[in-house]
């Protein structure tokens, strides 16, 4: 258990609806990462929180938004979802941004759209 | 740009042989991350290493960095079917102050009873 919770497991929804993706972090980890793996990207890198600031971005798509809370827990919100947004999405945690940072892992979510 | 190349990227194996699975870095970092990923769950952390000549070993996995060659290998020894998943590596980069990990696209072993 990493101790990164995300809700919830599975998600299932059509095209064109919204969909909120929630995240809390290990215990006194300050920094969120959100990533998208699917079949034929592989993991990419949506985008990164740390102490309630968003600190970097990745191939993360303008339907697409996040936001980190005081209480340290995230949430990623995807809009006007298209098929190809079906996917395992992940969250994970660090203490801190930085080189010696191992990420943790949630369990996931996996969205698929009909 | 930081670019991080693994191979094979798919294995499939017999239980009891060896092998090696190889990352490549583009450039300097001295620190590389290995990660095991079983389908359908979750990346749990396997290796963490943090120097030049780092070797950490665990069980029938072990893994090195070679910082001059950007070079990091996790080798199997007598493989058994548990040991079946995809292990990515990642690099921090130093490109920007959050060092971002950049992911190798990950190598899927299959290790046949």
């Amino acid at each position: 258990d990493s101790g990164v919770t995300q809700t919830p497991k599975h998600l299932i929804t059509a095209t064109g609806q919204r969909v909120t993706l929630r995240c809390s972090p290990r215990s006194g980890d300050l920094s969120v990462y959100w990533y998208q793996q699917s079949l034929d990207q592989g993991l990419q890198f949506l985008i990164q929180y740390y102490n309630g600031e968003e600190r970097a971005k990745g191939n993360i798509l303008e339907r697409f938004s996040a936001q980190q809370f005081p209480d340290l827990h995230s949430e990623l919100n995807l809009s006007s979802l298209e098929l190809g947004d079906s996917a395992l999405y992940f969250c994970a945690s660090s203490f801190r941004p930085g080189p010696n940072q191992p990420q943790h892992f949630g369990d996931g979510t996996r969205l698929s759209i009909l | 740009e930081l670019k991080v190349e693994q191979n094979p990227l798919f294995l499939s194996m017999q239980e009891g042989k060896n092998y090696t699975i190889y990352c490549n870095y583009s450039t300097t970092s001295d620190r590389l991350y290995w990660y095991r990923q079983d389908p359908g769950k979750s990346l749990e952390s396997l290796f963490v290493l943090l120097s030049n000549g780092a070797v950490k070993q665990e069980g029938r996995l072990m893994a090195s960095l070679d910082t001059k060659a950007r070079l990091s290998t996790l080798h199997i020894t007598a493989a058994v079917h548990d040991l079946s998943a995809t292990y990515f590596c990642a690099v921090p980069s130093a490109l920007d102050s959050n060092y971002q990990l950049i992911w190798g696209a990950g190598t899927k072993l299959i290790i046949k009873p």
